[in-house]
């Protein structure tokens, strides 16, 4: 079946070690986008990916990165992991961003720990 | 973007019906209406998109009167496996570039 992968879902770094949180997909989507999500919150867009034009949003902070190699992957890297990082990483894919219909498909998530 | 206001919650019993309303007072003439389904520790996944009057699909209507203020998430005979949070979301496809802004979201407990 055709969907977003995420791996892993379970990641536990320490407190400024640096983490990459990788997601791929198989809808050969345009758009890839990366959504923070702590407890009990709603989820909070970081940026995406239109093909492989970069869109950061204003208020990310520059501790997240992110990288498409290609159509399928997508990573999400925190160079200096904080006690405040600590939450779900979503990725999402999108046909495309805009027209009639620009649905987005999640991944499961990768719940991310900070000792 | 448009704000949305929902209840922070809701409480149903199996087999009836919820209705879910989402405030959206400053919707401009170009939003769309959309709907997300979040169960714990899984992505959100899509319901409902809409722009005006009714639609249905296979698992819920979405109702949105003339003025377009306001929607309502209409969830049909709801069972325990609906209890979630449910986002409504407002905005322009083309200017919004695909981005999703959740706001709080409703969280439907679904009792037996």
């Amino acid at each position: 079946d055709a969907m977003v992968i995420q791996n892993p879902r379970y990641q536990v770094t320490q407190f400024g070690k640096p983490v990459t949180l990788s997601c791929s997909q198989t809808l050969n989507h345009n758009v890839m986008y990366w959504y923070q999500q702590k407890s009990s919150q709603a989820p909070k867009l970081l940026f995406h990916y239109y093909d492989k034009d970069f869109n950061n949003e204003a208020d990310t902070p520059d501790n997240f990165q992110s990288r498409r190699p290609n159509t399928s992957f997508c990573f999400l890297d925190i160079r200096s992991p904080g006690l405040g990082d600590a939450a779900m990483y979503l990725c999402a894919t999108s046909r495309d961003s805009s027209g009639r219909f620009n649905e987005q498909f999640f991944g499961p998530g990768t719940r991310l720990t900070v000792l | 973007l448009a704000k949305t206001t929902q209840p922070i919650s809701m409480d149903s019993y199996e087999g009836q019906e919820v209705n879910i309303t989402c405030s959206h007072n400053n919707i401009a003439t170009n939003d769309y209406i959309t709907w997300y389904q979040q169960f714990p520790s899984q992505g959100p996944r899509f319901i409902i998109q809409g722009y005006k009057t009714k639609v249905t699909n296979e698992v819920a209507s979405l109702f949105i009167p003339a003025d377009r203020k306001s929607s309502t998430l209409s969830l049909p005979r709801v069972s325990l496996s609906d209890t979630a949070v449910y986002y409504c979301l407002v905005g322009d496809r083309g200017s919004t570039l695909g981005r999703l802004y959740f706001g709080r979201g409703t969280q439907l407990t679904v009792w037996p």
